[in-house]
């Protein structure tokens, strides 16, 4: 079946303007997660949804970061005025559930480039 | 403060050589640990998870022990191929969060 995908694949955009970046899991996965890999850094945890519930935003960077996910399916994170430092690859990954041994299946990432 | 380290930080072996890639962490309380292969422009892929009480998982070619104890961990690549080429990181998960380190960048070489 499909893996997760991940929109739009690159976005450049200016400093100060907000961006969406969306993630569609694998079909039957309750859990998302969100990460970000900066330019010559680790990957970094955001977020994760259990069905469409966030416990814990406190992995977000500032509050110009927010996350959604609806119909325990698709998400969304979105940045609002974006800096320059928010250039950097996002990730998204899904799992069955919210375990601690649960294998997370990663998309392809969302290169976004802040001019 | 919850840290990962991984070395070496970059490795070059010769195709069918075997290799070691170590992590150590400082992360409290502590989940499970997890090894991912990361291609270059790719996402990670899963390639091992162990909980406190696992020793050793295998997975194809590829081996990683945990010592709970000591709190570090080895990945045991055994004959090499070209396609093992790519960034290998280790990540400690903690309740619902995760720990990622810097991970150890392999070239394998014809």
């Amino acid at each position: 079946g499909a893996g997760v995908s991940q929109s739009p694949s690159n976005k450049v955009t200016e400093k100060g303007k907000d961006v969406e970046l969306r993630c569609d899991p694998i079909s039957g996965h309750t859990a998302l997660y969100w990460y970000r890999q900066s330019l010559g850094q680790g990957l970094e945890f955001l977020i994760y949804f259990q069905g469409n519930s966030a416990p814990d935003k406190s992995g977000l960077p500032s509050d110009r970061f927010s996350a959604e996910r609806t119909g325990g399916s698709v998400s969304t994170l979105t940045i609002q005025r974006t800096q320059q430092e928010d250039s950097a690859v996002y990730l998204c990954a899904s799992s069955l559930i919210v375990g601690s041994t649960d294998t997370q299946y990663f998309g392809p990432g969302t290169r976004l480039t802040v001019l | 403060k919850n840290q990962v380290e991984q070395s070496p930080q970059s490795l070059i072996i010769l195709e069918g050589k075997n290799c070691t890639l170590q992590c150590n962490y400082t992360v409290s309380p502590f989940s499970n640990l997890r090894w991912y292969k990361q291609d270059t422009g790719r996402g990670p892929v899963s390639l091992t998870i162990m909980t406190f009480s696992e020793n050793t998982k295998s997975n194809g070619r590829y081996t990683a022990t945990l010592d709970a104890d000591t709190k570090q961990s080895s990945l045991h690549i055994t004959a090499s191929q070209l396609s093992d080429s790519a960034s290998y990181i280790c990540v400690v998960n903690y309740g619902q969060n995760f720990v990622f380190g810097p991970g150890t960048r392999l070239s394998v070489l014809p």
